[in-house]
């Protein structure tokens, strides 16, 4: 399967623990986003990345999230000390170059329910 | 002002109707922009791109483009079951992000 991967697809926490998030591009793309879909809302961008830079992360709350796409191995999403507001589904999306082309081509998600 | 708007429906078309899908953004030096068709509980999945002014047609699928109006459309023709979804708008604006519309929920009704 050459698509973007998620893993897990479902991730339950307890308020105050932490999450991880992973992503693994398609085969080629060398070029990460996440997103963040809240119920019956739309996707809200957090960051973009390349292997071992952060290009724009405008969309991030500025504490408790961070990104990473080290030079070998996925993507991570962690978030710390969750709330409850946090649960949501995060989508990972890869595209083969950072042009004004840009399609994005998105992962199946994971699910995150903070109790 | 959001960057991209869209009706967020429901829109219900008979099956073998034309659905048409609109999608205004504010942007004028957007130069790229999607059209993504997400079912309930799974990912988005890019359906069409389109660059310049006009249409693109795919399949059953055409994608319309107007920069001047900051306007952009789906047509989806003989729509069937199997197209209800919600559809999300998808616009590149400044350097590098990608701005969703909140999707417009497609029922076809057989």
């Amino acid at each position: 399967n050459a698509g973007v991967m998620q893993n897990p697809r479902h991730l339950v926490r307890r308020r105050g623990q932490e999450a991880r998030l992973r992503c693994s591009p398609m085969k080629g793309h060398s070029h990460v986003y996440w997103y963040r879909q809240l119920p019956e809302e739309g996707l809200k961008f957090m960051v973009y990345l390349q292997k071992e830079n952060i290009i724009d992360e405008s969309g991030m709350p500025k504490e408790r999230f961070s990104a990473e796409f080290p030079k070998e191995g996925p993507s991570i999403l962690r978030i710390q000390q969750v709330v409850r507001g946090d649960s949501a589904a995060y989508f990972c999306a890869s595209s083969l170059a950072g042009t004004l082309a840009r399609e994005q081509y998105f992962g199946p998600g994971t699910r995150l329910t903070v109790t | 002002q959001k960057e991209v708007e869209q009706n967020s429906g429901p829109l219900s078309v008979p099956e073998g109707a034309i659905a048409s899908l609109n999608c205004t953004y504010s942007d004028r030096g957007s130069q790229s922009f999607f059209w993504y068709r997400q079912y309930s509980g799974k990912s988005p999945e890019l359906i069409m791109s389109i660059y310049s002014n006009g249409d693109k047609e795919d399949g059953r699928f055409t994608a319309q483009l107007n920069k001047a109006s900051q306007y952009v459309s789906l047509l989806i023709r003989d729509s069937q079951p199997s197209d209800s979804a919600t559809y999300l708008c998808a616009v590149v604006a400044g350097a590098n992000n990608l701005f969703f519309g909140t999707g417009t929920r497609l029922t076809v009704i057989p």
